[in-house]
């Protein structure tokens, strides 16, 4: 049964400062992977898809990558600004979904 | 605007009640899904559709109703017999075999049990 791994749970970072969220899986056999945003009390936001077929994918200040072999993809946030505080999910085919990791940017 | 919508955004229920959560959209998606989420739970999955008139058991389907009788609605009841219902749910569609077959969520509904 697929597994999904978001560490850490929650993050908390200076403005301006790159960082990493990290995902892994246990089944390499995935569809795609998708990154989502959610906001509290909110529903989630489509960040990026890979497909598997694809390495990375890049949005503005937003880089994912996915490395099928190894069962990990991270997120790259440069230049993190408060407006990014919110909780970090991605998800593979057919959606298992990690626990999130709850990222808050101060300023 | 195309989009996917669900209705209520807030809901009450008594214990012993059955409840219908709305999920409509027009896209022209053939996939839909219904996920629950709690606190330090993430998303699981309760039922997903993939063509009209089908629908399939998530990991968690138990005291939960769905039908699809349309491709834009498909409805989700809580019944009486789940035991814990309280919780956000999460109405999502996509269109597999598109590339790219990316997820749309709705905004959501949060049901609290009485």
């Amino acid at each position: 049964k697929q597994e999904v791994t978001q560490i850490p749970a929650a993050l908390s970072v200076p403005e301006g400062e790159n960082l990493v969220l990290n995902c892994s899986f246990t089944d390499s056999a995935i569809y795609n992977l998708q990154w989502f945003r959610q906001d509290p009390g909110k529903g989630l936001t489509s960040l990026l898809l890979i497909q598997s077929s694809q390495r990375e994918q890049t949005s503005g200040r937003l880089n994912a990558s996915l490395d099928k072999s190894s069962g990990r993809s991270t997120l790259y946030i440069a230049a993190s600004q408060p407006g990014d505080s919110a909780t970090y999910l991605c998800a593979v085919i057919a959606l298992i979904f990690g626990k999130g990791t709850t990222l808050s940017v101060s300023s | 605007d195309g989009g996917i919508t669900q209705s209520p955004k807030y809901l009450f229920r008594k214990e012993g009640q059955n409840v219908t959560l709305s999920c409509e959209q027009n896209l022209n998606h053939d996939a839909m899904y219904w996920y629950r989420q709690d606190p330090g739970q993430g998303l699981r999955l309760i039922y997903y559709s993939q063509i009209v008139n089908d629908f399939q058991k998530g990991d968690i389907a138990e005291g939960y109703s769905v039908s699809r009788e349309k491709k834009e609605s498909f409805p989700l009841t809580v019944t009486s017999a789940q035991k814990n219902p309280t919780a956000f749910y999460l109405c999502a569609c996509s269109n597999p075999g598109t590339r790219p077959d990316t997820q749309y969520f709705g905004p959501g509904t949060r049901l609290t049990v009485l």
